[in-house]
């Protein structure tokens, strides 16, 4: 069945650094879309990439979708501690979504 | 607009015994879903219904886990006989055709 892996899986940064998170799918997705939990928390949606080679921006976030739509990449530009969180990468085909287990975000002021 | 209504909150319960969750989607919203959170993890998909039609419940241990939404709207997932590795959180969401997933709050299910 379909799988997405998602990497890395903790990333610890000062406030002020980068930091991306990395999805990749076995099968070729027809969508991806991005989600962040802050602990304790339901996830909530980010954005939703459907184009190959797609790059979409919200404010410091920047989310890209591979070329052969089975890699997405979110990366934040200089972090804040309202970052924190868990982003989870959930992989569309056929109507069916499979989330991967998530990159957990610390940020220390 | 309200979002996804989910009850109970928390539930606490000791292996063997029975549970239900309720959940009330967004009004509109034909398709919903059941998801199961074990800490630390990704989402699971456990069901998910168009309308009152199942459309996947290929992750669903049906020798304990059941779920319906009658009438399309509001549905239930109930487990019987409850395991302790079934203690985790119980996430419903809903969608309209293929925007992206609203979820409810979530159940805290702790089996003792």
């Amino acid at each position: 069945g379909q799988q997405v892996m998602q990497i890395p899986q903790y990333q610890h940064v000062q406030e002020g650094e980068d930091f991306t998170t990395y999805c990749n799918s076995s099968t070729t997705l027809s969508n991806i879309q991005w989600y962040k939990q802050r602990p304790g928390g339901h996830p909530v949606f980010l954005i939703q990439l459907v184009k190959s080679g797609e790059v979409k921006k919200q404010k410091r976030l920047t989310f890209q979708f591979g070329e052969a739509k089975k890699n997405s990449s979110l990366h934040i530009t200089a972090t804040q501690t309202t970052d924190v969180g868990t982003y989870f990468c959930s992989g569309g085909s056929n109507y069916k979504l499979t989330f991967g287990k998530g990159t957990l975000l610390t940020v220390n002021p | 607009e309200a979002g996804v209504a989910q009850s109970p909150r928390y539930k606490i319960i000791e292996k063997r015994q029975s549970v239900a969750f309720w959940c009330n989607p967004i009004s509109g919203h034909a398709t919903l879903y059941w998801y199961q959170q074990i800490l630390g993890q990704g989402p699971k998909l456990l069901i998910q219904f168009q309308n009152n039609g199942v459309v996947d419940d290929s992750q669903l241990p049906k020798d304990r886990f059941s779920a319906e939404r009658l009438k399309g709207v509001d549905s239930t997932l109930k487990i019987q006989p409850a395991k302790l590795e079934d203690s985790a959180v119980y996430l419903c969401a809903s969608s309209e055709g293929n925007s992206p997933l609203h979820f409810g709050n979530g159940t805290r299910l702790t089996v003792t």
